[in-house]
């Protein structure tokens, strides 16, 4: 079974401190990775994703990916209370017709004012 | 406004009452998923389609059906639903198999 995983959490940062996310995953041959943020009980919402070792910046957030250590995580700069929300992680495995994304478990994040 | 919509939203039902959710997207995708999320499990595929006409099971379809006949739909059946379904729904869809994903507001299902 092709895992990934995530801690639970929660995690608590101070606003305007950095969150650093992070997630492995065991399918060393997967491809892409993809950041999702959840609100509670609302449905998940993109945030990045990156293909390529090494850092991809957008605004506030930054997705690093180390293939090599089956690694990838995600800063969040200067946080914000509205960051406050569970980051799941999603790779896509390698091969097969599905090219099926897995997901984390997810992180709860808690951003304090 | 590019979307993903789900109908119903929240549904209370009994066991054995066939039901159906809608999933609709207009933004021309061709794959689509449909996936539970449960507390402790995350979220787990059901099934997908990668095209009208092309379905496949994922990780947990049983109890579940599908079809696409229609690009943009993609309904989940329960034709007898049991306790054991009930979850969050979310359909998802993207351009191609291989591109980002984009979820639905969500179908929260209680099975009494």
């Amino acid at each position: 079974q092709k895992e990934v995983e995530q801690n639970s959490g929660p995690l608590s940062v101070p606003e305007g401190a950095i969150a650093s996310l992070n997630c492995t995953y065991s399918d060393r041959g997967s491809q892409s990775f993809f950041w999702y943020r959840q609100y509670s009980g609302k449905s998940p919402e993109l945030i990045m994703f990156i293909y390529s070792n090494g850092d991809k910046e957008d605004g506030r957030f930054t997705a690093q990916l180390n293939k090599a250590s089956q690694y990838v995580s995600l800063l969040i700069r200067d946080s914000q209370p509205s960051d406050s929300a569970t980051y799941l992680c999603a790779v896509r495995q390698s091969g097969g017709s599905n090219y099926k994304l897995t997901f984390g478990k997810g992180t709860l994040l808690t951003v304090n004012p | 406004e590019a979307q993903v919509t789900q109908n119903p939203r929240y549904l209370i039902t009994v066991t054995g009452k066939k039901l159906t959710v809608t999933c609709s997207q207009n933004m021309n995708h061709e794959y689509m998923s449909w996936y539970r999320q449960d507390p402790g499990l995350g979220l787990r595929q059901i099934y997908y389609s990668m095209n009208v006409e092309v379905t496949d099971k994922g990780d947990v379809p049983e109890g579940y059906k599908v079809s696409r006949k229609e690009k943009r739909n993609f309904p989940l059946i329960l034709e007898s639903p049991s306790p054991n379904q009930t979850s969050l729904y979310f359909c998802a869809s993207s351009l191609r198999r291989t591109n980002e994903q984009f979820f639905g507001p969500g179908t929260r299902l209680t099975v009494l």
